[in-house]
């Protein structure tokens, strides 16, 4: 089945503890991104990725890193995390401009 | 830079009737495409329709369809014959097209409007 997998689903951690979601799919889509959602505000893309090995800022970058070494697997890294990044994330994909996305199942993040 | 309003934060509809969500956009650009998601409580966003803006039929899928002004940047979209299963939170969303490279792949969207479909 063709899915963007994202991991964990679920997630509370202390500010400052370094934590990574993962986020793969299985459908050989070259174009990736993080999209955060907050109550009123709707998505935001926080990092994209073009293809292996490129990435770049979205809107919300921010306290986020990411890195893109293999085509399927596109992770987030929050060095450092604050309250602040309380978020439902989301990792999606898509094979080129003619597509829309498909998006993961979302990770609900809380940081206490 | 682009932007999306949804001016409906909140719409209710009883079970078979129609119902229509509103879209208004502004961008400078004269191809993109437009897209409705929907994200039930399960949280998933689904894609529920799209739309090229060089094409001037709307589109269709199934009990879903757009009004398209391209002119007036406005994008609408019509549910038939509601059902319970269509209660969400309905997201309209803006795309560049021009290849996709940097961020003419990202997807603005609406700050979105919940949709409750009443028995």
């Amino acid at each position: 089945e063709a899915q963007v997998t994202q991991n964990p689903r679920y997630l509370i951690t202390v500010t400052g503890k370094k934590l990574t979601v993962t986020c793969s799919q299985n459908m050989n889509h070259e174009y990736m991104s993080w999209y955060r959602q907050d109550p009123g505000l709707g998505l935001r893309q926080i990092y994209y990725s073009m293809n292996v090995e490129v990435t770049d800022k979205g809107d919300v970058p921010e306290g986020y890193k990411v890195s893109r070494k293999e085509k399927r697997n596109f992770p987030l890294i929050l060095e450092s995390p604050s309250p602040n990044q309380t978020s439902l994330y989301f990792c999606a994909s898509r094979l080129d401009s003619n597509y829309g996305y498909t998006f993961g199942s979302g990770t609900r993040l809380t940081v206490v | 830079a682009q932007t999306v309003t949804q001016s409906q934060p909140e719409m209710s509809v009883q079970e078979a009737e129609t119902v229509t969500l509103s879209c208004t956009y502004d961008t400078s650009e004269n191809n993109y495409y437009l897209f409705w998601y929907k994200q039930p409580p399960s949280r998933q966003m689904i894609l529920v329709i799209r739309q090229e803006a060089y094409k001037q039929q709307n589109a269709t899928e199934n009990r879903f369809s757009v009004n398209f002004q391209k002119a007036a940047k406005s994008f609408s979209l019509k549910i038939s014959d509601s059902q319970l299963g269509d209660t969400a939170m309905y997201f309209c969303a803006f795309m560049k097209q021009r290849g996709y490279g940097g961020s003419q792949g990202n997807l603005i969207f609406g700050k979105g409007t919940k949709l409750s479909v009443k028995p």
